[in-house]
């Protein structure tokens, strides 16, 4: 069974670009979730989304930051614009439902912005 | 708010010896606890967790307990071995049972030597 895929890998950007990252779930898990891991912190839930609706986006800094989940499968996270407190590696993770006992982590994408 | 705390940035255990690694929450309403293992440029791999309705889980040489009263849980790992050398993250949810909406701690690195 394939993992969490994540696109890219890593990401260099000048503060105030706009960039976008790509996950694609465990195939037939319904909840998505994007987090923020700042280096030497754990990781920070985003956003969750259960199929293609938000369940929970309370942490999303809502002002540059937005995520979709078109047809309940693939997501983008994008940041518009970026600042230098973004430097983080930003992992995507899914589960069966929001009812599952863990959630499966991509390898997620190291952005550095300059 | 630090809710979930892993006091223990680093830890270094030898070889066949028994590694304990500490998590401290704040937050009455967690009732369910996972442990992760991250190696480097990888995502978060689920490892072990527990409910918050039993005090002791065990999956082979990983063995989770949680002091409720003491609002405290520990990961023993028993025999170490050179591959357990990884970034261990404590984390909590209190969403009844499931693994939605982690809160994480900061991590401990646990160094395995030979």
């Amino acid at each position: 069974e394939a993992g969490v895929a994540q696109s890219p890998r890593y990401k260099i950007i000048e503060k105030r670009q706009s960039v976008a990252f790509w996950c694609n779930p465990i195939s037939g898990h319904a909840t998505l979730y994007w987090y923020q891991q700042i280096l030497g912190q754990g990781p920070k839930l985003l956003i969750q989304f259960q199929n293609n609706g938000v369940v929970d986006d309370s942490q999303l800094p809502k002002d540059r930051f937005s995520a979709e989940r078109l047809k309940g499968v693939d997501s983008t996270l994008k940041i518009q614009p970026a600042k230098l407190e973004d430097s983080a590696v930003y992992l995507c993770a899914s589960s069966y439902d929001s009812g599952s006992v863990a959630q499966y982590f991509g390898p997620g994408t190291r952005l550095t912005v300059l | 708010d630090q809710q979930v705390k892993q006091n223990s940035p680093s830890l270094s255990v030898q070889e066949g010896r028994i590694s304990i690694l500490n998590c401290d929450y704040t937050n009455s309403m967690f009732d369910y606890f996972l442990w992760y293992k991250k190696y480097p440029a990888e995502g978060p791999t689920f490892l072990i967790s527990i409910s918050s309705i039993k005090d002791k889980n065990e999956d082979g040489r990983f063995t989770v307990f949680l002091n409720k009263s003491a609002k405290h849980l520990s990961l023993h790992i028993v025999p170490s071995q050179p591959g357990d050398s990884a970034v261990y993250f404590c984390a909590a949810s209190q969403e009844g049972g499931t693994a939605s909406k982690l809160t994480f701690g900061t991590g401990t690195r646990l160094q395995v030597t030979l």
